[in-house]
Order: C-alpha cells, then sequence, then structure tokens
C-alpha cells in the first residue's frame, strides 16, 4: 500500500462506547496531524506529531486521546464522545513537521455518535 | 484573529473557465496552498505559491498577491470530474496552516 491510510472508513457508536481511529502512513515522513472536518466549515486541527513526539494540542477535550507508538503509525482513541462530535476525521502526514512541505491525507474516518 | 475567506459554492459549465478566490488575515505569511477534495476523498495537493504570480500547472493555475492578502485558483477546460471542493490553506509564522471552509464547485453539462 502506498500513501496514507486510514481504518475504518465509516464508524457509528453511542456516547458511551470506546473506539479507536487508526492511521497508517507510508511515505516515510516525520510529522503526522490529526484534523476534524465539520460541514462548511475550515479544517480544525487537533493534534500535531513530530518524530512520535505530540507537538501540539488545540485544546482539544480529552474524550479524544491520541496515541503515536512509532513514526508511520498514529491512533485516536475516542471516549464518552457527544454528538457534537460527529465529523470526518482525517489524518495527515509530512516530511517534517512546519515547514513549507506538502500535507498528504488519508481518506478520512466518517464517525457518527449517536 | 486569523482568517481565510473564500466563497461557499460556485457553480460553472463544463468546458469553461472558473476562478475560485482566496483572501487571507494571517500572522505572518510561509506560503498558500490550494487542495482538491472529491466527496468521502481525501484533500489531495494543487498547487503551492510564496511568491506574487501565477504558477500554471496543466489545466489548473494559482495566483498569489502578497500585498492584498489575496490567490486565486482558475481551472480552464472544465471537465465534469472536476466537480469537489476546493480547499485555500495558508501556512503562518508559526508554519502551521490556516484553512478556509473550502469552495464548493459544482460543474454543470
Amino acid at each position: 500500500e502506498t500513501g496514507v491510510t486510514q481504518t475504518p472508513r465509516h464508524l457509528v457508536m453511542g456516547m458511551t462506547n470506546k473506539k479507536s481511529l487508526k492511521c497508517e502512513q507510508h511515505l516515510g515522513h516525520n510529522a503526522m496531524y490529526w484534523y476534524k472536518q465539520s460541514a462548511k466549515k475550515p479544517l480544525e486541527l487537533m493534534f500535531v506529531y513530530s518524530l512520535e513526539e505530540r507537538v501540539e494540542n488545540n485544546s482539544v477535550p480529552s474524550r479524544f486521546s491520541p496515541e503515536c507508538p512509532n513514526s508511520s503509525h498514529l491512533f485516536l482513541h475516542l471516549h464518552t464522545l457527544q454528538p457534537e462530535d460527529s465529523a470526518l476525521y482525517l489524518c495527515a502526514s509530512s516530511p517534517v513537521r512546519g515547514g513549507t512541505d506538502t500535507q498528504y491525507f488519508g481518506p478520512g474516518t466518517r464517525l457518527t455518535v449517536l | 484573529g486569523q482568517n481565510i475567506d473564500q466563497p461557499t459554492e460556485m457553480t460553472a459549465t463544463e468546458g469553461a473557465i472558473v476562478q475560485i478566490n482566496c483572501t487571507y488575515q494571517t500572522s505572518g505569511f510561509n506560503g498558500l496552498f490550494w487542495y482538491q477534495q472529491h466527496a468521502g476523498e481525501a484533500p489531495t495537493f494543487l498547487s503551492y505559491n510564496v511568491l506574487d504570480g501565477l504558477e500554471e500547472k496543466g489545466r489548473f493555475s494559482s495566483f498569489l498577491s502578497r500585498s492584498k492578502g489575496y490567490s486565486y485558483l482558475l481551472l480552464k477546460e472544465l471537465q465534469m470530474k472536476d466537480s469537489a471542493s476546493y480547499l485555500c490553506a495558508v501556512s503562518d509564522s508559526n508554519y502551521q496552516l490556516i484553512w478556509g471552509a473550502g469552495t464548493k464547485l459544482i460543474i454543470k453539462p
């Protein structure tokens, strides 16, 4: 496989469930990102990892918990979510954090919280 | 605050030309990106401008004026497959990407 992959592509969960989103990049990049995309709103940067170290956490509620076990994998653990958390969650990677490098995106996980 | 403005939706005809505008107000500037996103798919990179002027890449061109805080994406010879959302993003002084909400482009036969 090439590029950035995300699983699952679709997820429906109740407010009391615990689930995890997975992202994997096959590009040899050192930076990985989680974004939230809601309809008609700008992409919201949630977390940034550089060389497996979390370098940004943009005031995201604690019910979202990221994990980066190595430079190729990124997880987003979800628990006790709210209906307003329903959105498309996108993972991206770039060669380094910051700079002017292009970010490469995965296809996203469409999350619905009931 | 930092802000990126672009039209919510535009409609154009197959074979025609369309220009999608983006204005920005950011703390610093380290380049402007355009991405294309088809419904249900990942955003994909289209262009990057850091100097003033026009960058041409096939049917797509992107223009930047840093003094005006303005960019546009020009799509020529429109095809049905160009129906998508087009996202404008600016890299600020901290090299963080500030995103617009995207312009949904509808192409009609």
